[in-house]
């Protein structure tokens, strides 16, 4: 089975200051990874994904995230963030892309000050 | 288009009672996915249901259940409530198993 590790509950972050989301993950087999963002009042919405190919995988708003197989990390980074990125943030793994069995850690609550 | 709702927003009940959450999927998507969001544990995999039928569930007692109607519309359902019973719990829905999932805002569920 797969687990994920968010070891940081809390990040609170200065406006246009960069961030890093710590992900570990642990699987025996080949995994799919994601990034999950839940905004306040919101439901979860899905920020970035890694399937397959390149380890640096983007999204629209400037985060970007790398898998690193040799560290099972897939850590969620950020030059340089916005008010409007405040929200909880889902690492989550997978080992056949399907809902049905994709674990999510625990979450790590970005709180960006300005 | 109208995106994957649930109700109600909130849910009050005592314990041994029996709570009924209800979920909506987007239209035209057939496979539901329930998940319990308990403080400190993260999201946790609940129940899946496609084309009506239950296709996996995750590691909860039988208490929890659910259907899925033929509109694929989805009840939760939770009996013999107990007070860790309390959390968000959050439906989502995919085109297909596989697929990318769309959540819902949840259902928060306090058991007093």
């Amino acid at each position: 089975a797969q687990s994920v590790t968010q070891l940081d509950s809390q990040v609170p972050v200065f406006e246009e200051a960069p961030v890093e989301l710590r992900c570990n993950y642990s699987s025996s087999v080949s995994v799919y990874l994601f990034w999950y963002v839940q905004y306040p009042n919101q439901g979860l919405q899905l920020l970035l994904k890694y399937l397959s190919g390149s380890t640096l995988v983007e999204s629209i708003n400037g985060f970007e995230a790398e898998f690193n197989k040799s560290q099972t990390s897939f850590h969620l980074r950020k030059p340089s963030v916005h008010i409007s990125d405040t929200a909880e943030y889902f690492c989550a793994v997978s080992d056949l892309g399907g809902a049905n069995n994709l674990f999510f850690g625990t979450g790590t609550r970005l709180t960006v000050i300005p | 288009e109208a995106g994957v709702t649930q109700s109600p927003t909130h849910l009050i009940k005592t314990r041994g009672q029996q709570a009924t959450l209800r979920c909506s999927p987007i239209s035209g998507h057939t496979s539901v996915y329930w998940y319990q969001q308990a403080l400190g544990l993260g999201l946790q995999f609940l129940l899946w249901y496609d084309e009506g039928e239950e296709r996996n569930r995750g590691n909860f007692p039988p208490r929890f259940s659910g259907r899925q109607f033929p509109n694929y519309s989805s009840e939760l359902n939770v009996n013999a409530l107990e007070l860790e019973d309390s959390a968000l719990y959050l439906c989502a829905s995919s085109l297909e198993s596989g697929r990318r999932l769309f959540f819902g805002s949840g259902t928060q569920l306090s058991v007093l």
